[in-house]
């Protein structure tokens, strides 16, 4: 079965610099998830998109900005990177009515020196 | 603050004994439950949910269990095999947030023959 797709699978970026995070859903599935986990901790939420309009957001810094496209692959995009930034961000993706059972991807290791 | 806490971050079980996995919650505003598996370099696989209005759901050789006045869910794997040696992740999806997922810090469970 098609599982959810992340690329790159490993990023290293300097301080300041921009970085983008793909991610391609289950098919059919509307909704689209992104957390953050950093060394050590639990995933954190971050954003999620329903039908390509933001449905949730969370503790998502203003330099982060995100979006969901009309194939519902979305765009995770980080600017001005800070060493703090350096964790493992995945994407979920559901469907709306079954919003709870969520499936991940093997997620992006962003680096940042 | 941490929502959904597991207090043991790791176990250590027996081939073809019982390992229950435990987990407590804060919110009483969570309608979901869930517990995602994950291997090194991979995202978390979703195992089994059970609703806020249920107290028992049962997948084969995994059931989760769920006390709500103790704010207390735990999963059960029986009988336990090399193979389900991961970390576990309960997580909890409030009605109102669409999905957000409140992690726990996870438990590593391992399983010896």
């Amino acid at each position: 079965a098609a599982g959810v797709i992340q690329s790159p699978r490993h990023l290293i970026k300097e301080k300041r610099e921009t970085a983008t995070l793909k991610c391609y859903p289950i098919p059919r599935h509307d909704t689209v998830y992104w957390y953050q986990q950093g060394p050590g901790q639990d995933p954190q939420f971050l954003i999620s998109f329903y039908e390509k309009m933001q449905s949730d957001k969370g503790s998502i810094p203003d330099r982060f900005s995100a979006q969901q496209f009309s194939d519902y692959h979305s765009e995770l995009n980080m600017s001005s990177l800070e060493l703090g930034d350096s964790a493992l961000y995945f994407c979920a993706s559901s469907l709306i009515s079954t919003y709870y059972e969520q499936y991940f991807g093997p997620g992006t290791r962003l680096t940042v020196t | 603050d941490q929502q959904v806490k597991q207090n043991s971050p790791s176990l250590s079980v027996q081939e073809g004994r019982i390992s229950i996995l435990n987990c407590d919650y804060t919110n009483s505003m969570f309608d979901y439950f869930l517990w995602y598996k994950k291997y090194p370099a991979e995202g978390p696989t979703f195992l089994i949910s059970i609703s806020s209005i249920k107290d028992k759901n049962e997948d084969g050789r995994f059931t989760v269990f769920l006390n709500k006045s103790a704010k207390h869910l735990s999963l059960h794997i029986v009988p336990s095999q090399p193979g389900d040696s991961a970390v576990y992740f309960c997580a909890a999806s409030e009605g109102t947030t669409l999905g957000r997922l409140y992690f726990g810090r996870g438990t590593q469970l391992t399983v010896w023959p």
